[in-house]
């Protein structure tokens, strides 16, 4: 049982380049989120999404974009990256509201020169 | 911005002295939940708590939740090397699945 699962680990992009991150979930969970960390910001909401084909916007969804085709996959896309985006960034996936433990990738590491 | 607040941001201590953290929320909470990320890995949930005025206890971790539902607590007894790492409160804000993570208070430990 693999729980979340991040891909790429780590990318650098030049500014202006795109990318995908892809967050697959193998525990049928509804809920899955996109957050950003930065050293002395904890951690930042950007998108998320409580089913298949739904998303909505966090604290900081500027920048970004999110897609939920399947249920198991949250993807996120930046479409013209910037220095400002250089951070790790963690999927998370939980099973409902009320009781939504979230269950954690190992994150994805980003620079953008 | 944040809305959910933790004090301190740092924390050094001793091996085996006690540690706090607290978390400060603007609005009622219906939950709060407390997560530990290790130095260079990822979140790991710890604990939930309901109830207003709840207590739970893991082994030396103590967790409270305010009568208010708006503040919580983790209080680590005998701190150890292993307790090293930052330590979140999270809770919803403006529904239930929007998950919100306070900024963190990074626990150190001197041997």
């Amino acid at each position: 049982n693999a729980g979340v699962t991040q891909t790429p680990k780590f990318r650098v992009l030049k500014t202006g380049q795109s990318m995908t991150l892809l967050c697959a979930q193998d525990m049928n969970h509804e809920y899955m989120y996109w957050y950003r960390q930065d050293p002395g910001m904890g951690l930042r909401l950007i998108h998320y999404s409580v089913g298949e084909g739904t998303t909505a916007k966090g604290e900081v969804p500027d920048g970004y974009n999110v897609s939920r085709l399947k249920k198991q996959n949250f993807l996120l896309g930046l479409e013209s990256a910037a220095p400002s985006q250089t951070s790790v960034y963690f999927c998370a996936s939980g099973p409902r509201a009320g009781a939504n433990v979230l269950t954690f990738g190992a994150g994805s590491r980003l620079t953008v020169l | 911005g944040q809305q959910v607040m933790q004090i301190p941001q740092y924390q050094h201590v001793q091996e085996g002295e006690d540690f706090t953290t607290y978390c400060n929320s603007s609005t009622t909470l219906s939950n709060i939940q407390w997560y530990k990320q290790r130095p260079g890995g990822h979140p790991v949930f710890l604990i939930q708590l309901v109830k207003s005025g709840e207590v739970k206890k893991q082994k030396r971790l103590t967790f409270q939740f305010g009568e208010a539902k708006k503040n919580s607590s983790l209080h680590i007894t005998a701190t150890q090397t292993t307790d090293v790492g930052t330590y979140f409160c999270a809770g919803p804000r403006s529904s239930a699945s929007k998950i919100i993570f306070g900024s963190g208070t990074r626990l150190s430990i001197r041997p």
